[in-house]
């Protein structure tokens, strides 16, 4: 079956670093995989898209790639600040259903 | 602009009791979707409306679980009767067209079953 991992253990990281997440995917092929953010108690806040014939995507301090040989996607955060912290939400879309399938969240601390 | 809104934001029921959620979309979005969201997971898909059609509900527990979305616009989700294991968190999210487009969620309900 169609399995999406993510860290599951939080990423502590000090403020100015970049962040990086890691999203794995196994037994599907994926024409799109989005990021979401979600901060406690709220719904998850789209942040970007990338496509299967796409490599990389950015979007201000944000990076995405997406290597479809590998599996794998990693999300980048540049100059992390207090305020990216938050949980990050990888979701896999296309196939025979189109539904978009997510990822368990890692869980990203930036400390002052 | 509104974004989506969900009621109530809290629930408390005893188990066996019905319950009852519901979803605004943002105006103009024509796919509306409910999701469950348990701790520490993502957000699972219990059924997609396209306008008032739904095309996806494979995932939904029919047995005690019901949506329906009038006129294209509002939805409710319903759970008759509610189980312990139904605790969860129930997002409403609402996007132009599906497939890769991006979805807008709600605040989502957190349902306690005691």
């Amino acid at each position: 079956s169609q399995k999406i991992e993510q860290n599951s253990e939080a990423l502590n990281i000090q403020e100015g670093k970049t962040a990086t997440l890691t999203c794995n995917y196994t037994n599907y092929s994926p024409a799109y995989l989005q990021w979401y953010r979600q901060d406690p108690g709220r719904g998850p806040v789209f942040l970007l898209l990338i496509r299967e014939n796409e490599k990389e995507k950015r979007k201000e301090r944000l990076k995405v790639t997406f290597d479809t040989t590998l599996k794998q996607s990693l999300f980048h955060i540049t100059a992390s600040q207090p305020a990216d912290s938050a949980t990050y939400l990888c979701a896999l879309g296309g196939g025979a259903t189109n539904k978009l399938i997510f990822g368990t969240g890692t869980l990203l601390a930036v400390q002052p | 602009e509104a974004g989506v809104v969900q009621s109530p934001r809290y629930k408390i029921i005893e188990k066996k009791q019905p319950v009852a959620f519901w979803c605004n979309p943002i105006s103009g979005h024509n796919t509306l979707y409910w999701y469950l969201q348990n701790l520490g997971q993502g957000p699972e898909l219990l059924i997609r409306y396209e306008n008032e059609e739904a095309v996806d509900d494979s995932q939904l527990p029919k047995d005690r679980f019901s949506a329906e979305r009038l006129k294209g616009v509002d939805s409710t989700l319903k759970i008759q009767p509610a189980e312990l294991g139904d605790s969860a968190v129930y997002l409403c999210a609402s996007s132009w067209g599906s497939g890769r487009a991006e979805q807008f969620f709600g605040p989502g309900t957190r349902l306690t079953v005691l």
